[in-house]
Parts: C-alpha cells; structure tokens; sequence
C-alpha cells in the first residue's frame, strides 16, 4: 500500500510562472489537506479537500493559488504567477473519513518549490 | 482560535541520554487530540505518538512518551536512551475534530534536535 504520493519532489520556477503540485492519497483515502513550512518554520494549513469539494480554505491566500481534488486523478495545488515569497516545502496529508477512532493524517515527502 | 508553542529552538542530547521536549497549547475545547512529528532530513513527516484529551493515562511508544497536563496545557516529549537516528525536527500539533467531520492540525514551530555519539 504506498504511502502518500507527492510530485514533483523539487520544483524550480522563474517569477511569473505557474508552479502546479500533484498529491496522489493513500488507497481510499477521500480527503487531502496541504500544508506550507518556511524554512525554520513550523507547517501552516492552507486548504482541506473532499473529492470535487473544498472543505476549509482559511489558510489559503486570497490571489494566486487554488487547490482542486477532482473525482479522478490527484489533488493539485496551483500557484500562479509565483514569487520569492512563495518558496518553501509544500507538504499534502491524506486521510479516510474522519471520525472519533480516526484521527491520523499521513504525510506525502513534500515539494519543495524554489523561486528563482 | 488554537496555537502552539514549542519555546525551545534547538537542543542537543548525548547518544544514549534522556532528553524532554517541550509543547504549550491553548484552546477553549474541551475534546482534542495532540501529537508529536519527527521530520529527519529527508523531510518526511513521521508520526511519533499521539494522545487523546479525554485519557487521563500518558501515551507511550516504545523509548517515547509524553507528559501531558491537561490543566496546564502542556504535552512535553520524552525521549529516553537517545539514538543517533532520533536526530531530527521534531513538532508538537493540536488536532481538534468536529462533529461535521473537519478537523485541522495546527503545529508548532519545532525543535531541532541533535543527538551527539
């Protein structure tokens, strides 16, 4: 049962560029969360995914990135148009439906995106 | 709204020693769950332990466990006979899960800790 899947590994991008990072989940697991860690920094939420819905985006910023979880295929996170700032290790955790029992989010390896 | 503190940037432990880690929280719920992360250098996230509010009893994994205060907020980490492999980020997270079924982790800022041989 592979873990987490995250790609791509390492992520180089020129100001104004698109950068696009794909999050494949365990095997049945239904919901992704995206994490952003700074360097020396602890990990921020961004956004919480169903399937085809976005659940929680509070920590999302308000221009320039998105987050989908299509029926098929892997969440993606999009961040256009990027800048310096935007340079750190995005990490995706994955789990089943959440209940009192279940309470464990598995973590890809992460992407770490540079700005150049 | 819920933080954490981990007040204690780096610490260093010779192999085979006992070292403590600590963690603050604050937050108004009454049921939440915390845990402890190990982030080694290749920058996998691994879960260390975990433990529910509602249990009075300390959780513990192996040379891991926790002191957890409930009343004081606190859930410091133990490590015992330290190996040169425990080397790593470590980061205390707060979880609460609601009933519509969300639920966030909320993390600390980690210490770095060095085992010496």
């Amino acid at each position: 049962n592979a873990g987490v899947m995250q790609n791509p590994r390492h992520l180089v991008r020129r100001r104004g560029q698109e950068a696009r990072l794909r999050c494949s989940p365990m095997k049945g697991h239904s919901h992704v969360y995206w994490y952003r860690q700074l360097p020396e920094e602890g990990l921020k939420f961004m956004v919480y995914l169903q399937k085809e819905n976005i659940i929680d985006e509070s920590g999302m910023p308000k221009e320039r990135f998105s987050a989908e979880f299509p029926k098929e295929g892997p969440s993606i996170l999009r961040i256009q148009q990027v800048v310096r700032g935007d340079s750190a290790a995005y990490f995706c955790a994955s789990s089943p439906q959440p209940t009192v029992m279940n309470t464990e989010a598995f973590f890809g390896q992460g992407t770490r995106l540079t700005v150049v | 709204a819920q933080t954490v503190t981990q007040s204690q940037p780096e610490m260093s432990v010779q192999e085979a020693e006992t070292v403590t880690l600590s963690c603050t929280y604050d937050t108004s719920e009454n049921n939440y769950y915390l845990f402890w992360y190990k982030q080694p250098p290749s920058r996998q996230m691994i879960l260390v332990i975990r433990q529910e509010a509602y249990k009075q009893q300390n959780a513990t994994e192996n040379r891991f466990s926790v002191n957890f205060q409930k009343a004081a907020k606190s859930f410091s980490l133990k490590i015992s006979d330290s190996q040169l492999g425990d080397t790593a980020m470590y980061f205390c997270a707060f979880m609460k899960h609601t009933t519509s079924g969300t639920y966030k982790y909320i993390f600390g800022t980690g210490t770095r800790l060095k085992v010496l041989a």
